[in-house]
């Protein structure tokens, strides 16, 4: 069975610096998704980005990029010119692309809290 | 607005009551799941469906039944509810193909005493 690790269960970071969070996976399949998702204390669960395990250039959007290491089975994820906005939970996710319904499997998250 | 809507928000029960909780998806999406959200465990699977009529068990399916009449709809019951079972859940559904990604319910939570 496919696992993901965050092993930072809290993060701190200061306006306008940049902080990285750290997924790791485990699975042995070649092809399948991974994704990190925020959730702010509406608890509303919102995309912030994806990666195409097949595709070496790294995802980015905005302010937010990852460092996908297929070897090393690491998904770390880069957050720019932190906003107070970003103050959330994060979850590193995987999902194989094809299987019965391709379940999504989620890390146990991190807090990442921004201060002035 | 398009989504995936969750019923109730809020619940308490006590324990040894029953109760549904209900998701409405109106995006025609094929596949459908019921996650729990506890401190410290992330979300974790409880039961799925890839089609009307059909479901499927999760990583934690125990003290759960799930029905999917119409695509549209997916049903968590708890038959019997424990403390256990106090929990945030979320609803999500998604395409069947592709990279497309799970749109998630608002979450409900539920406390049983």
């Amino acid at each position: 069975a496919q696992t993901v690790t965050q092993s930072q269960p809290e993060m701190s970071v200061q306006e306008a610096e940049t902080v990285t969070l750290s997924c790791t996976y485990d699975t042995s399949e070649s092809d399948y998704y991974l994704f990190w998702y925020k959730q702010p204390p509406s608890r509303q669960m919102i995309l912030v980005i994806r990666q195409e395990a097949y595709k070496q250039q790294n995802a980015t959007e905005n302010r937010f990029s990852v460092n996908f290491q297929k070897a090393a089975k690491s998904f770390s994820l880069k957050i720019s010119d932190s906003q107070l906005g970003d103050a959330a939970m994060y979850f590193c996710a995987y999902r194989q692309p094809t299987g019965t319904a391709s379940k999504l499997t989620f890390g146990t998250g991190t807090r990442l809290q921004v201060t002035l | 607005n398009a989504g995936v809507t969750q019923t109730p928000k809020f619940r308490v029960l006590k324990t040894g009551q029953s109760m549904t909780l209900l998701c409405a998806q109106d995006m025609n999406h094929e596949y459908m799941y019921w996650y729990r959200q506890d401190p410290g465990m992330g979300l974790r699977l409880i039961h799925y469906s890839v089609g009307e009529g059909t479901t499927a068990k999760g990583e934690v399916p125990d003290g759960y039944n799930v029905s999917r009449l119409k695509k549209q709809n997916f049903l968590l019951g708890l038959e019997s509810a424990a403390p256990s079972q106090t929990s945030v859940y979320f609803c999500a559904s998604r395409q069947s193909s592709g990279a497309n990604v799970l749109t998630f319910g608002a979450g409900s939570r539920l406390t049983v005493l």
